[in-house]
């Protein structure tokens, strides 16, 4: 079925250490890829997004490549920073469907 | 522009009672979406209306909630009656509805509900 599997946290890191949240997703057509982002008392909103094989977003420093050779769209940012902290969201959409099936979350912790 | 908004915030029922969602998106967005979200876990979606048409429902646990979107703009979301599993946040959010998969949907902050 349709599925978002991400890695759990909480994701404990110094600041400017590197970072990488893993998402895998069942390979049923070809979707668009979504990473969003909460912020502590706020609403998701968008982070990035890729909707095409090996298609790379990027925003605020923060990237994600289309893998679908791995089914992957894994997040990375080189440089965290204490305001990156917050629960960040891995998602699909089936082609043709705008409904998300969103991962788990995995909360970010950056520490000066 | 204006966001998605949402109302109440924050509310707290006991079981068996009932209680309804409110929300606005955002000007000449046609497609809304009502999203579950359990403590812990991703947002689940309910609901989803093209403009006052409901695309996909298959999710909605029908014998309890219901969702009527009127003149294609706010939206409703109601419980009756509520159990304990219902306390979530529930999460409105909106597209343009013209850009198929790769659209970006925006969120409103959230309706928290506790079930006692």
């Amino acid at each position: 079925g349709d599925s978002v599997t991400q890695m759990e946290g909480p994701v404990t890191l110094s600041e400017e250490a590197f970072l990488t949240i893993n998402c895998t997703y069942t390979a049923t057509g070809y979707p668009s890829l979504f990473w969003y982002v909460q912020y502590p008392g706020e609403g998701l909103q968008l982070l990035l997004k890729a909707t095409k094989a090996d298609d790379k977003g990027s925003n605020k420093g923060f990237e994600a490549t289309y893998r679908k050779e791995t089914t992957s769209f894994h997040l990375e940012k080189g440089s965290v920073q204490v305001s990156d902290s917050a629960v960040y969201f891995c998602a699909r959409a089936y082609t043709g469907r705008r409904a998300l099936t969103f991962g788990s979350g995995t909360r970010l912790q950056v520490q000066p | 522009e204006a966001g998605v908004a949402q109302s109440p915030r924050y509310k707290i029922i006991e079981k068996r009672q009932s209680v309804a969602f409110w929300c606005n998106p955002i000007s000449g967005h046609a497609t809304l979406y009502w999203y579950q979200q359990i403590l812990g876990q991703g947002p689940k979606l309910l609901i989803q209306f093209q403009n006052n048409g409901v695309v996909d429902d298959s999710q909605l646990p029908k014998d309890r909630f219901s969702a009527e979107r009127l003149k294609g703009v706010d939206s409703t979301l109601k419980i009756q009656p509520a159990k304990l599993e219902d306390s979530a946040v529930y999460l409105c959010a909106s597209s343009p509805g013209t850009s198929g998969s790769q659209e970006t949907q925006y969120f409103g902050p959230g309706t928290r509900l506790l079930v006692l």
